[in-house]
């Protein structure tokens, strides 16, 4: 079964520094994969997703990800946090019709 | 469109009273899935259906449990009765499925439920 493995379930980074947030896949077809972000109090918002097209994958509010077959990886990268970046960030992967998420990754952003 | 609607909002309900959660899809999507969300478990997928028809409810944690879709733009959640450890917040969402997931799904806002 495709499942997503999130690496840290927070991560703390300061105003202007590089965000990275780890996500692994597991799948032996090629997957589907997403990344969706929350706000407090919101539902799951979608910032990028992976269909194959391109390994580099670029999203909204400055996020991108990168899809390395070689390291089962895809993981967001942004290169300068906001502070309202803070959120929290799931990967997702897609599974016979249905998204399957990872435990999800807390952002917070010191100034 | 205005995305997926859910309501309501905020539900407060007494253990064993019946709870009732709504939801409409974005028009045109045919997928429509229900989510459970806690700081213990993170994100369930519930229960899903495709063109109104249920297809993988192995999520649905008991049979206090029911979802139904009556039509393409309603689907409800029912807990009877419901418990403490139901509290939680409920997402539904919506997409657009081909034979392979290679669309997004749009969430709504959620219900926070809380069962005292």
């Amino acid at each position: 079964a495709q499942s997503v493995t999130q690496l840290g379930s927070h991560v703390s980074v300061s105003e202007g520094a590089l965000v990275l947030l780890r996500c692994n896949y597991s799948s032996s077809v090629p997957p589907y994969l997403f990344w969706y972000v929350q706000y407090p109090n919101q539902g799951l918002q979608l910032l990028l997703k992976y269909t194959s097209a391109a390994t580099l994958v670029k999203g909204i509010n400055g996020f991108e990800a990168e899809f390395k077959k070689s390291e089962t990886s895809f993981h967001l990268t942004k290169p300068s946090a906001h502070m309202s970046d803070a959120a929290e960030y799931f990967c997702a992967t897609g599974q016979r019709n249905k998204l399957v998420f990872g435990a999800g990754t807390i952002l917070r952003v010191k100034s | 469109d205005a995305g997926v609607i859910q309501s309501p909002r905020h539900e407060v309900t007494e253990m064993g009273q019946e709870v009732t959660l709504r939801c409409k899809p974005i028009s045109g999507h045919n997928s429509l899935f229900w989510y459970r969300q806690t700081m213990m478990r993170g994100l369930e997928l519930l229960i899903y259906f495709n063109n109104n028809v249920p297809i993988d409810d192995s999520g649905m944690p008991e049979d206090r449990f029911s979802a139904k879709m009556p039509n393409a733009s309603f689907s409800t959640l029912k807990i009877q009765p419901s418990e403490p450890r139901d509290s939680a917040v409920y997402f539904c969402a919506s997409s657009l499925t081909g034979p392979r997931l290679n669309t997004e799904a749009f969430f709504g806002q959620g219900t926070r439920l809380t069962v005292v």
